[in-house]
């Protein structure tokens, strides 16, 4: 079985800071890992994934994360938020070879950007 | 390009009536389904996901049924609502073999 671990609930930051989302996971098989966004009463977007390859994915909207195997991390950095960036923030992880919707959820990051 | 769209977009029922949340993709056949839920200040709860025409399969035992009658529209119902069901339900859909979910708009349902 996987898990997922959203160290933080919530992270306040002033724009233009860096800012960095954490996120561990529990899997005893290879996993895909995934970084969604939510804007307030909408759906969930992509911000960026990892399936193989390159340990260090970039995203939209500047975003990137480091897939860390040893340490079972997959954080969101971004190196200058603005104002915009404030939305909730969800890392998942799914098995690979089972169904793309077998993902399982963090519960979540509230980013609240502050001018 | 593929769109998701869900409706309505808020729903607010009393307890013991029906409902029916409906979800269509466009710009692809055959997609996989999927309904979610998302309780406030949680993650998401996988409720249901179909891989084909009438074919659903649930993940939890729950008060809600989906249904599958057409390749690309996926329906979320109820026959009497409880106040548990209240929250944001969202469908989603993936390609047959694919490794991300795409996500559509959400449903806020209320439940009173």
């Amino acid at each position: 079985a996987q898990s997922v671990t959203q160290l933080d609930s919530q992270v306040p930051v002033f724009e233009e800071a860096p800012v960095e989302l954490r996120c561990n996971y529990s899997s005893s098989v290879s996993v895909y890992l995934f970084w969604y966004v939510q804007y307030p009463n909408q759906g969930l977007q992509l911000l960026l994934k990892y399936l193989s390859g390159s340990t260090l994915v970039k995203g939209i909207n500047g975003f990137e994360a480091e897939f860390n195997k040893s340490q079972t991390s997959f954080h969101l950095r971004k190196p200058s938020v603005h104002i915009s960036d404030t939305a909730e923030y969800f890392c998942a992880v799914r098995e690979i070879n089972t169904n793309a919707g077998k993902s399982t959820f963090g519960d979540g990051t509230t980013l609240t950007v502050k001018p | 390009s593929q769109t998701i769209h869900q409706w309505p977009a808020t729903l607010v029922q009393p307890v013991g009536s029906p409902l029916s949340l409906e979800c269509t993709v466009e710009g692809t056949s055959n997609p996989n389904l999927y309904w979610y839920r998302q309780a406030a200040g949680r993650g998401l709860q996988l409720l249901f996901y179909s891989v084909g025409i009438g074919q659903i399969s649930s993940e939890v035992p729950q008060n809600l049924s989906a249904s599958r009658p057409q390749d690309r529209q996926f329906i979320l119902s109820s026959k009497k609502l409880l106040l548990s069901d209240s929250g944001f339900y969202l469908c989603a859909w993936s390609w047959v073999s694919g490794n991300t979910i795409y996500f559509g708009e959400g449903s806020w349902l209320t439940v009173v």
